[in-house]
């Protein structure tokens, strides 16, 4: 079965420390991807971060990076320098062709406070 | 701000009326989605178009209906609906799906409330 878990309900981090959430997934495709998105007390889904799964490198965008660990299935992000407007829900998700050409997978997102 | 854009961003109902949720995006997309959003629960998929064509309806209750008119809007028309249907909607449009990275895009979402 398609799925994405995410261990953490909640998560506080110090101000100017990095902290990983974590994501799990489950999947039997070879191809997919795994995206991370941020949303704010606000509610816009915003877009991070993407891994594709033949990526060979983690990926970056800025403070962002993805600890893509393939044979544990596991698509950790991590946050460098956490900064107060970091604090917000953060959603893994993945697209794999099993679950259909238009389907997204979520997880039920981990809640991120950064601490001042 | 992404490009997609929605309204109205709160909304109250009777279970009697008739409402419709209204995205517009401005990134030229050919695929905009309807996902609804309930506390602690993962983003359930309700509706896509591609090319102002329905292409996923993901069982979806018909007091829900979707429209789509051109690429750059989407409606969600609602009526007679229940108290747990009270969430987030969130409106989000993608390039196309021809490749893995296709990145969807959010709008901030309607809040609704089913009294």
């Amino acid at each position: 079965a398609q799925k994405i878990t995410q261990t953490q309900p909640g998560m506080f981090v110090q101000e100017k420390e990095a902290v990983t959430l974590d994501c799990t997934y489950d999947t039997s495709d070879q191809s997919y991807g795994l995206f991370w998105y941020k949303q704010p007390s606000s509610g816009e889904m915003i877009f991070l971060i993407y891994q594709g799964s033949y990526d060979e490198q983690n990926a970056t965008e800025g403070r962002y990076s993805l600890n893509f660990q393939k044979a544990r299935k596991s698509a950790n992000l991590v946050i460098s320098a956490s900064q107060l407007g970091d604090s917000a829900m953060y959603f893994c998700a993945m697209r794999a062709p099993t679950s259909g050409t238009y389907k997204y997978i979520f997880g039920t997102g981990t809640r991120l406070k950064v601490l001042a | 701000e992404t490009g997609v854009t929605q309204t109205p961003r709160h909304l109250v109902m009777g279970m009697t009326n008739k409402k419709s949720l209204k995205c517009e995006q401005h990134l030229g997309h050919n695929a905009m989605y309807w996902y609804k959003q309930s506390a602690k629960k993962p983003l359930e998929l309700m509706f896509v178009y591609s090319l102002e064509e329905r292409v996923e309806n993901n069982s979806v209750p018909s007091r829900f209906s979707p429209e789509c008119p051109n690429s750059s809007h989407l409606f969600l028309h609602l009526h007679t609906l229940q108290p747990e249907d009270s969430a987030l909607y969130l409106c989000a449009s993608s390039q196309d799906f021809s490749v893995a990275k296709n990145i969807q895009y959010f709008g901030a979402g309607t809040r609704l409330s089913v009294l």
